[in-house]
């Protein structure tokens, strides 16, 4: 199992352009999340998604737009990048409270497991 | 390129020592908590959890204390190896919704031999 993959690795994008994030997962998680991460800083929740088809903001939306079209899948775009907005940008998904399997990983319901990171610079 | 971890509090230990790295949560309702370890370029990894129910937790090499009237979490590493170098986070969730983490800033360890 790849668990959570992330496309692209880097990217340098100049101000005004667009661009989306993939995130994809393959331990059937309902939920699934999109953080940023600032240098001395934790991670902040950009957007997080509950199940297909559904989105919702979380504690930094601005300038981020998501969408959930597959289960496995969840997408961050950039609609009109700014320079405020380089950082990484993690991936992560969870299975709901109520949720248990096993599967090659060691799961826990609870826990959030992490894509590698998409380096982002904006110019 | 950018450098996650640049001014976060570091904690230096001896390869061989025993590594502790405290956080304090905010949330009084919080009724789980995570520990992640993040290498440098990389995504953060699961650790060990404990939840609200429990004051300790002990893994492979790894001891988590939870201290709820004072609101904090602390890592135990035994015999801290130079793999253990990264930036450690604690995590701390509230059951019920949709899994929300709020993340500490983090502790860098760095292990020396």
């Amino acid at each position: 199992n790849a668990g959570v993959t992330q496309t692209p690795k880097f990217r340098v994008l100049k101000t005004g352009q667009s661009m989306t994030l993939l995130c994809a997962q393959d331990m059937n998680h309902e939920y699934m999340y999109w953080y940023r991460q600032d240098p001395g800083m934790g991670l902040r929740l950009i957007h997080y998604s509950v199940g297909e088809g559904t989105t919702a903001k979380g504690e930094v939306p601005d300038g981020y737009n998501v969408s959930r079209l597959k289960k496995q899948n969840f997408l961050l775009g950039l609609e009109s990048a700014a320079p405020s907005q380089t950082s990484v940008y993690f991936c992560a998904s969870s299975a709901p409270l109520d949720y248990l399997t096993l599967r090659g990983l060691d799961y826990r319901t609870d826990t959030q497991y992490f894509g590698p990171g998409t380096r982002l610079t904006v110019l | 390129g950018e450098s996650v971890g640049l001014h976060l509090p570091t904690l230096s230990v001896q390869e061989g020592d025993n590594s502790i790295i405290n956080c304090a949560y905010s949330n009084s309702a919080s009724d789980y908590f995570i520990w992640y370890k993040q290498e440098s370029g990389k995504g953060p990894q699961f650790i060990i959890d404990i939840r609200s129910n429990m004051d300790k937790r002990q893994g492979q090499r790894v001891t988590v204390l939870l201290n709820k009237t004072v609101k904090h979490l602390s890592l135990q590493i035994a015999a801290t190896q130079p793999g253990d170098s990264a930036v450690y986070f604690c995590a701390e969730n509230t059951s019920g919704g949709y899994n929300k983490l709020i993340f500490g800033a983090g502790t860098r360890l760095a292990v020396h031999p």
